[in-house]
């Protein structure tokens, strides 16, 4: 069983950049939920995904968007990138709509200079 | 105000402790997830619950829904308990709304 994977590990992007995260789902699962955790906070939830339909949504901007592909694959795209979206941005799989076990990945860590 | 208020935050306590951490929230909830993360960012999911009590191992979660308060507590304490410990809740709107955490060290 392959667990949740993301891509890249480490970014470096300048303010006003674009950006994509990658996150690869546990084998099984179809619903995908993204975090972005700041140093030193906890996490905070930025959407989730249930079969390829946005299905909540945290107190992100618009510019914080997402994509579920059909194999249950995800990105998060950031446009417009600011100094305060240096964090950690972790995904989680799970199976369901509704509440279930989340599985993460290890995380992306994006700095913004 | 924090939907999810966490104490405490920060905890020394000697290996063979019983450890306490408290989670209190305010909205209502589908679910309520503790997390362990470890240094460099890795969480691991260690209970989802809804109502009563789970055990895993020396790991025992309790959740009382009449008080929002839930409590994870870790008997017989070990060094590679250190991690932050993090309380989470979905709300009935299919929201997450996360704790800050309570960072735990455990010395030998």
């Amino acid at each position: 069983e392959t667990g949740v994977t993301q891509s890249p590990t480490h970014l470096i992007k300048t303010r006003g950049q674009q950006v994509t995260l990658r996150c690869s789902s546990q084998s099984g699962h179809n619903t995908v939920s993204w975090y972005q955790q700041a140093l030193g906070q906890g996490p905070q939830f930025i959407f989730q995904y249930y079969r390829e339909e946005e299905n909540g949504r945290g107190n992100f901007p618009p510019r914080f968007s997402g994509l579920q592909f059909p194999n249950y694959s995800s990105e998060l795209n950031v446009n417009a990138l600011e100094l305060d979206d240096s964090a950690l941005y972790l995904c989680a799989s799970s199976s369901g709509r509704t509440a279930d076990t989340q599985y993460f990945g290890p995380g992306t860590r994006l700095t913004v200079l | 105000k924090n939907e999810v208020e966490q104490s405490p935050q920060n905890l020394t306590a000697q290996e063979g402790e019983f450890i306490t951490i408290n989670c209190s929230y305010s909205v209502g909830i589908s679910a309520l997830h503790w997390l362990q993360q470890h240094p460099g960012g890795g969480i691991v999911s260690l209970f989802m619950l809804s109502s009563g009590k789970k055990k895993h191992g020396r790991l025992i979660a309790t959740i009382n829904i009449q008080e929002k308060h839930s409590s994870l507590h870790i008997t017989a304490s070990h060094p590679r308990d250190s991690a932050v410990y993090i309380c989470a809740v979905i709300n009935t709107g299919n929201q997450f709304y996360f704790g800050t955490g309570t960072s735990l060290t455990v010395i030998p």
